[in-house]
C-alpha cells in the first residue's frame, strides 16, 4: 500500500544547488516526519510536523528546512546542497499513539 | 542515552531456519510501543510487527513473532523458516506515550543475511 509518496527517489546535484524533496500522504494524518539515514546506519529524526503550520526540529540537528501548509504535503528545502547532506531521506506519518509509522520509498540525494 | 539497543551489526542464517534478533529498550513510561521494521536494500521501511507495552500475549504476524519480555525490557523479533528474501537489515524501534509527536526512536539495525 503506497500512502505516502516521496519524489524523486534518486538525485543527483551539483553543491551549491537548492533542492526541494517531496513529500505527500493520502491518509488525512496529523503528524509527519523526516528521517535522514546513512546507508547501513540507524534513522535519525531531523524534522517533525504535528499538522498545518507546525514544524518542529527533531532529534538530530539538520540545515534543511520544512513547510506544513496543507495536511497531505510536508516538503524538505535545501538551499544550498552540500556534500555533506548526501544521505536517505525518509519521509513518514502517523495516525495514532498504537498505530504503526508509514515510510515513503525514500529520496537518495547524493550532492557532487 | 540510548533508547533502543541492537547488539548484532550482523547475522547469517541458513534458508529455512529460524533467526531471533535482540532488542532492549530503555523508558520509564508505562506505556510504549515497540515495532520492528524490515528495510531490503532497495531502502523503504517495511512495517512487520507491533507490541504494546500492556499487551499480555505476544504479538505474532506470519511468520514474524516478537518475544516480549517487559521486566528485562526485552523486545526480539523471531523469523522463522527463513527465506531468501528475508536478507535485509531490521530495526527495533519505540515510540513512548508521554512522547506527544508520536516519534519513534530507532536501533542501530541487524543486517540479515539468509544463505541457501
Amino acid at each position: 500500500e503506497a500512502d505516502i509518496y516521496q519524489t524523486p527517489r534518486y538525485l543527483v546535484i551539483g553543491t551549491g544547488k537548492k533542492i526541494t524533496l517531496e513529500c505527500s500522504q493520502t491518509m488525512g494524518h496529523d503528524k509527519m516526519y523526516w528521517y535522514q539515514q546513512d546507508p547501513g546506519m540507524e534513522l535519525h529524526l531531523i524534522h517533525y510536523s504535528y499538522g498545518v503550520n507546525s514544524t518542529e526540529k527533531g532529534d538530530l540537528s539538520s540545515e534543511s528546512t520544512v513547510s506544513r501548509i496543507r495536511t497531505e504535503h510536508f516538503p524538505l528545502t535545501l538551499e544550498s546542497a552540500r556534500p555533506s547532506h548526501t544521505s536517505q531521506y525518509l519521509c513518514a506519518s502517523s495516525e495514532t499513539l498504537y498505530s504503526k509509522m508509514n515510510f515513503g520509498s525514500g529520496t537518495r540525494l547524493t550532492v557532487v | 542515552a540510548q533508547k533502543i539497543t541492537q547488539t548484532q551489526p550482523g547475522m547469517f542464517v541458513q534458508e529455512k531456519e529460524a533467526v531471533t534478533l535482540d532488542c532492549t529498550y530503555d523508558t520509564s513510561d508505562q506505556s510504549y510501543g515497540l515495532f520492528w521494521y524490515k528495510q531490503p536494500s532497495s531502502g523503504e521501511m517495511i512495517f512487520l510487527i507491533y507490541q504494546g507495552s500492556y499487551d499480555e500475549q505476544n504479538a505474532t504476524e506470519g511468520r514474524y513473532s516478537l518475544n516480549f519480555q517487559k521486566a528485562r525490557k526485552s523486545a526480539n523479533l523471531v523469523i522463522s523458516a527463513s527465506q531468501l528474501g528475508d536478507s535485509a537489515m531490521y530495526f527495533c524501534a519505540m515510540r513512548e506515550a508521554t512522547s506527544n509527536d508520536y516519534k519513534l526512536s530507532f536501533g542501530a539495525g541487524t543486517t540479515v543475511t539468509v544463505r541457501a
